[in-house]
């Protein structure tokens, strides 16, 4: 299986703060590599596809980018509605894995 | 299109954990796509369980492989997990999800709300 290693676990900041949440695999996934947003109690919420594509209706200030093993996710200016834990995934290969989550929280 | 889990919350230690996802808003025979299966430990992070093609084709974790069925009801428009001799270790809420083949790529989106099913006697 391939392993999916988020940094950092969890992080505080502040609205208006940029924010950058690192996913790095266990081998080459070419641009193999998903973004998600999960709110407590609730489902997860497709933000990227393909390390760098927003998902319909996705805010720009959300980027995603990378390819290989390391791939980056990106807030410019984070807003109330971005404190959440977000998720990586891979597809390179099956079993489609996850990264342990990083949680966003308020400073 | 909307996804939603249905199911028993509380399953006793060795038995067998069924639960059905019911699409909405499109057909479940469509060629486009998978219909997976992922779950979530309380607190914990999120592992993929398995997922069917309308054909019947399926795909599983190679670690669930000996618990797991998952099979398709094109003419109800759901699918259903059954994942036997559960321990409390499959605590967990269940999520199914429309995965998506594209350009060789796979996501999960959208995503049904989540059914908390609790391994206990």
């Amino acid at each position: 299986d391939i392993q999916m290693t988020q940094s950092p676990s969890s992080l505080s900041a502040s609205v208006g703060d940029r924010v950058t949440i690192t996913c790095r695999a266990g081998q080459n996934l070419s641009n193999y590599l998903n973004w998600y947003q999960q709110k407590p109690g609730k489902a997860p919420v497709l933000l990227i596809f393909g390390a760098s594509t927003l998902q319909s209706g996705v805010p720009s200030r959300l980027s995603g980018s990378g390819s290989g093993t390391d791939f980056t996710l990106t807030i410019s200016s984070l807003q109330p509605e971005d404190f959440a834990t977000y998720y990586c995934q891979q597809s390179y290969s099956a079993p489609w894995t996850f990264g342990q989550g990083t949680k966003v929280e308020i400073k | 299109q909307l996804l939603q889990e249905s199911g028993p919350g509380l399953v006793k230690p060795s038995e067998t954990l069924s639960l059905t996802c019911t699409l909405s808003g499109g057909s479940i025979s469509s060629s486009s796509y998978y219909w997976g299966w992922i779950r979530q430990p309380p607190g914990r992070g999120l592992e993929w369980i398995g997922s069917i093609f309308h054909s019947g084709r399926t795909y599983y974790k190679s670690s669930l492989r000996s618990r797991v069925t998952i099979s398709v009801d094109t003419s109800k428009n759901q699918y259903s997990l059954r994942l036997s001799s559960v321990t409390a270790a499959d605590t967990a809420v269940y999520y199914c999800a429309r995965d998506r083949p594209a350009a060789g790529m796979r996501w999960f989106d959208p995503w049904g709300q989540g059914t908390l099913v609790t391994v206990s006697s």
